[in-house]
């Protein structure tokens, strides 16, 4: 089955700067690629996506980077902010068949603390 | 803007007892998820819905069982609960047609005791 790793477990930036956080995958057969994050008590949610047929997406200070070939992707974050704070879950999903119907397999998360 | 509901929001329960959570998706959302997060923890999938089919499995106990009604609502059934069960559990839904975003609910925290 697919399998997914994420880096770094912890990320501490100054408000300001940039954060990226970085993914591989193992499945060839994965073609999309959302990103989550989850502040404390709450459900993971949405911020960003890329399907395989793009390679850069970009949504004002998040921005997400695919290589297929190589198998990993990133977030990055530019002009950081406390709001920012939080766990970030990258995601690696196949395409739908009978077997696999569009579960998704998480990373282990990275705990993003922005500091004032 | 709607979101994913999730009822209860926190539940106590003793090993052995029983357990059900509710879950209602976006309206127009017609595949729900189920995923388990244990603290710490990325979530890991247990089971999902399309048009009121079972459409996957993942590392779901046998001891849980799962349905989704005519309304597109889904409920989690846990029997025999055991401490390792502790976790939030979340609810995911997904738009009709052939779309691949995952909207997640609050989650229902669940304790054994």
């Amino acid at each position: 089955g697919e399998n997914v790793e994420q880096h770094p477990s912890t990320l501490s930036v100054q408000e300001g700067d940039s954060a990226v956080i970085k993914c591989t995958y193992s499945d060839s057969a994965s073609n999309y690629f959302p990103w989550y994050k989850q502040e404390l008590g709450k459900g993971p949610q949405l911020i960003i996506d890329i399907r395989s047929n793009v390679g850069e997406k970009k949504d004002q200070r998040i921005a997400v980077t695919l290589n297929k070939t190589a198998k990993h992707f990133s977030l990055h974050i530019t002009e950081t902010q406390p709001e920012d704070s939080a766990v970030y879950f990258c995601a690696a999903r196949r395409g739908l068949t009978t077997d696999s119907w569009g579960k998704l397999q998480f990373g282990a998360g990275t705990q993003v603390v922005v500091t004032p | 803007a709607a979101g994913v509901i999730q009822s209860p929001r926190h539940l106590i329960k003793e090993k052995r007892e029983t357990a059900t959570l509710k879950c209602y998706p976006i309206p127009r959302h017609d595949t729900v998820y189920w995923y388990q997060q244990g603290p710490g923890q990325d979530p890991q999938f247990l089971i999902s819905f399309y048009e009121k089919m079972q459409s996957d499995k993942g590392s779901i106990p046998d001891r849980f069982s799962a349905q989704q009604f005519s309304d597109y609502h889904s409920e989690l059934n846990m029997s025999s609960l055991e401490l390792g069960d502790s976790a939030l559990y979340f609810c995911a839904s997904t738009p009709r047609g052939a779309s691949y975003e995952q909207y997640f609910g609050p989650g229902t925290r669940l304790t054994v005791t």
